[in-house]
Parts: C-alpha cells; sequence; structure tokens
C-alpha cells in the first residue's frame, strides 16, 4: 500500500516554475502516479499521470526518477490562478487497489 | 455535458436523522466513487462501485452505504448521521478503475454536510 508524502505548503511568484516532489517508497511494480489539482469549494481536477521517466502536457511536467520512489510535478510560469492545493495519488490502474490523496501540498503564487 | 452533478450542495442534519447524496454523471462511466474530505485534510475512499449493480468498501466505510441502480447514479446514504461525518462529500467517477490519464477520474463539487 503506496502512501505519499508531500510538504504541507509551499510558496511562489507569478512567473516562476514551481517543482512539488511526493515520496512514495512503497511504491509497487504496477503503481501509477498521479497528480490533481483542487481550488476551494471544487472537487479535484486531474493533471497529470505518469510511469516512469519524464511525462509532459499543456499544463505540467512529471518527473520519476528510475527507483520510482519520488515523483515532481513541475508547473512552469505560475500564475495566480495557479493558487490550489496539489495531491499525489499512486495507485494500480487495473486492479483496484486502496489509493491515498494524502493532505495534499498547498501552493500559494504571489503577485 | 454536465460532467459529475451532486445534489444537494449544503445540507445541515441532526444528529440520528438519515438522509441520501445523490451522484449522477453523463460520461457513461462505469466506475464511481464516493469520498470525504475533512479540513485540512485528503480525500478518503468510503465506497466504490464497478458498474451498476456493484458497490464494494473504500477505505472509510463504516455508517454509510451506498446504491447503484442505474449505471448514471451512485447514491451515499447516512442511516443514523453522526457528528463525526460533519464533511465535505464528493463524488467521481472514471471510465477506468482509478482513471487512465486519458480518462481520468471526474469530480463534483461537493456537497457540505454538517451534522448538529
Amino acid at each position: 500500500l503506496a502512501k505519499t508524502t508531500q510538504p504541507i505548503s509551499m510558496d511562489s511568484y507569478e512567473g516562476q516554475e514551481v517543482n512539488i516532489t511526493c515520496s512514495h517508497n512503497n511504491i509497487a511494480t504496477n503503481d501509477y502516479i498521479t497528480w490533481y489539482q483542487q481550488f476551494p469549494s471544487q472537487g479535484p481536477r486531474f493533471i497529470i499521470q505518469g510511469y516512469k521517466t519524464k511525462v509532459t502536457n499543456e499544463v505540467a511536467s512529471l518527473f520519476i526518477p528510475a527507483d520510482r520512489k519520488s515523483s515532481t510535478l513541475s508547473l512552469p510560469r505560475v500564475s495566480l490562478s495557479d493558487t490550489a492545493v496539489y495531491y499525489c495519488l499512486v495507485g494500480d490502474l487495473y486492479n483496484f487497489n486502496k489509493f491515498y490523496f494524502g493532505s495534499g501540498t498547498k501552493l500559494n503564487v504571489k503577485p | 455535458n454536465a460532467g459529475v452533478t451532486q445534489t444537494p450542495k449544503f445540507r445541515v442534519l441532526k444528529t440520528g436523522q438519515s438522509m441520501t447524496l445523490l451522484c449522477a454523471q453523463d460520461m457513461n462511466h462505469e466506475y464511481m466513487y464516493w469520498y470525504r474530505q475533512d479540513p485540512g485534510m485528503g480525500l478518503r475512499l468510503i465506497h466504490y462501485s464497478v458498474g451498476e449493480g456493484t458497490t464494494a468498501k473504500g477505505e472509510v466505510p463504516d455508517g454509510y452505504n451506498v446504491s447503484r441502480l442505474k449505471k448514471q447514479n451512485f447514491l451515499l446514504g447516512l442511516e443514523s448521521a453522526a457528528p463525526s461525518q460533519t464533511s465535505v462529500y464528493f463524488c467521481a467517477s472514471s471510465y477506468t478503475l482509478q482513471g487512465a490519464s486519458n480518462q481520468p477520474q471526474h469530480f463534483g463539487d461537493g456537497t457540505r454536510l454538517s451534522i448538529l
């Protein structure tokens, strides 16, 4: 059962790149790593998912080292609207395996 | 498309009362989930369903019951509400289990429930 550990909060300024790291020491072979974003009074929203190495989409990049015991969500040039809570999840996509959202990382972007 | 719709958005109950939260999705997803989120914490899975007519327990199922009589609807029931069940409840659905990158979990905007 792969629990995750993330920093409780992070501060950044507009225009900066932000990297949020998630530790998952007990990740299993079939587990994927998924990141969600949550704004106040809204449900979480999918950002990115990966298994190994690097994944990039239009909003973020996900870096996963070879041992897969951690992962880093990278948000390029953040804006005020990126202020939110970011959750890292680890779990098997095809066999239901409990997965934890954890407490997430509160990102505060300042002007 | 509306996506995932939760009703009601807010509710206040007295201890011992019962109620049902409704979740409806219009994306033809097989999998549906109910989570609760307490202040400063992440989401915890209460129950989930892998298809019409099936349900299963998640991490914190005690005090809740669920039903999935129709594919598009997933109901969460509290038979005898307790103050410890004060929380924000989120429903989600997905095409695959947990959600793949091209078919992630879609969440509703939550139901804020207070038990006095």
